[in-house]
């Protein structure tokens, strides 16, 4: 059984200060990450896709690192705005058939103005 | 907005009743991929659709049926459910089916209330 933990499970931010999360994966059988950014009434949104240990994504204020070996990915948001407020997920995929993502139940974050 | 549309986003039903959730991809993708998020809990997988024939039936009771008539539409026909049964159903479709790692993109999902 795969289980992909995810921590906090809710996180408040002042505006303007950086935060990062955290995702727990089995590091046996790994074969891809992903981060989606979900926020309320919306779709979830790809962020990221990570599959090499050491890989480190970027995109805007928002980035991420990959440890295979650990079994952690950490997503990093610098100088938070209130459109950052939303659920991050993360989901790994097996490394046998890949067959299906399994998700983390998010770190839910509030940005407070 | 994304390139998946599922409708109805709200459905209230009652457990006789008979009931389709519809889905579409205008993403050119040869994947398609049923959700369900139930309170507090994470998504969960439902079934897998890859170039229209099903790939992963993740253990889901009869009374959901899912049904893939072309690459772009899937649909999911609901009958005699459950209380247990409301949640968010969340359609999402990839450029390729498993095994690739292909990102999934995520329609909206549909709130299924059941009474």
């Amino acid at each position: 059984i795969l289980n992909v933990e995810q921590s906090p499970q809710s996180l408040h931010v002042q505006e303007g200060d950086s935060t990062n999360f955290t995702c727990s994966f089995p590091s046996s059988n790994f074969y891809a990450l992903h981060w989606y950014r979900w926020e309320t009434a919306k779709s979830p949104e790809a962020l990221f896709v990570m599959t090499l240990n050491g890989d480190e994504k970027k995109k805007g204020r928002i980035s991420a690192t990959l440890n295979t070996k650990e079994g952690y990915s950490y997503l990093y948001i610098k100088g938070s705005q209130p459109e950052d407020s939303a659920t991050y997920l993360c989901a790994s995929h097996l490394i046998q058939g890949a067959q299906k993502l399994v998700f983390g139940q998010g770190t839910r974050l509030t940005i407070n103005p | 907005e994304t390139g998946v549309t599922q409708t109805p986003r709200h459905l209230v039903m009652g457990m006789t009743n008979k009931k389709s959730l519809k889905c579409e991809q205008h993403l050119g993708h040869n994947a398609m991929y049923w959700y369900k998020q139930s309170a507090k809990k994470p998504l969960e997988l439902m079934f897998v659709y890859s170039l229209e024939e099903r790939v992963e039936n993740n253990s889901v009771p009869s009374r959901f049926s899912p049904e893939c008539p072309n690459s772009s539409h899937l649909f999911l026909h609901l009958h005699t459910l459950q209380p247990e049964d409301s949640a968010l159903y969340l359609c999402a479709s990839s450029l390729q089916g498993p095994p690739s790692t292909d990102t999934q993109y995520f329609g909206p999902g549909t709130r299924l209330t059941v009474l």
